[in-house]
């Protein structure tokens, strides 16, 4: 049994580009969901997916947008850069989406906009 | 708006000591609140959780004391060792599976 996986581990944009990260969650989770933190604080909630629909999203803007896939593997794509967008981007899968179901995380994607 | 408030930023305690951290939330609707352990270069990982309805729970040397009607709860480390450095994350969970992360305290154990 493999673990979240995601890539790549780290990247450099310039601001107005777009990026996407990538996600492999745990086998047999069908629910993947994306964090952003920033360095020193705590991970904020991006959104959530559920069985490849958006089950849920924090206060992030529209230009935050995901998709999840028949293997509930993952996307995030962020469009027009901004410099504050430069950030640790976790992404955790569990199985289900109930309040108890542990949530693992991957090791991260390093997003650094310039 | 931060809905989980987390206390010590940072703390430094000896080798064999315990390690208290604190947190306080607002939105009385969270029904799990779990902690999590950061090393550098990694995601965070499940250390240990409680329900609301628990006012204490152990595993090993950690221990979350729960306080629903003050709205604050805290992580106990008890024989703290070097090997627990890292940083450590309060959470708070409700409708869905999606984490309320509190700011985070960076423990030093020294030997």
């Amino acid at each position: 049994e493999t673990g979240v996986t995601q890539s790549p581990t780290h990247l450099i944009k310039t601001r107005g580009q777009q990026v996407t990260l990538r996600c492999s969650s745990q086998s047999g989770h069908n629910t993947v969901s994306w964090y952003q933190q920033a360095l020193g604080q705590g991970p904020q909630f991006i959104f959530q997916y559920y069985r490849e629909e958006e089950n849920g999203r924090g206060n992030f803007p529209p230009r935050f947008s995901g998709l999840q896939f028949p293997n509930y593997s993952s996307e995030l794509n962020v469009n027009a850069l901004e410099l504050d967008d430069s950030a640790l981007y976790l992404c955790a899968s569990s199985l289900g989406t109930s309040d108890y179901n542990e949530q693992f995380f991957g090791p991260g994607t390093r997003l650094t906009v310039l | 708006q931060q809905q989980v408030k987390q206390s010590p930023q940072s703390l430094i305690v000896q080798k064999g000591g315990i390690s208290i951290i604190n947190c306080a939330y607002e939105n009385t609707a969270f029904d799990y609140f779990p902690w999590y352990q950061q090393f550098p270069g990694k995601g965070p990982a499940l250390l240990i959780a409680i329900r609301p309805d628990v006012s204490e729970k152990k595993e090993g040397r950690f221990t979350i004391s729960f306080n629903k009607s003050a709205k604050q709860f805290s992580l106990h480390i008890m024989d703290s060792q070097p090997g627990d450095s890292a940083t450590y994350f309060c959470a708070a969970n409700n409708a869905g599976n999606m984490l309320t992360f509190g700011g985070g305290t960076r423990l030093m154990v020294k030997p």
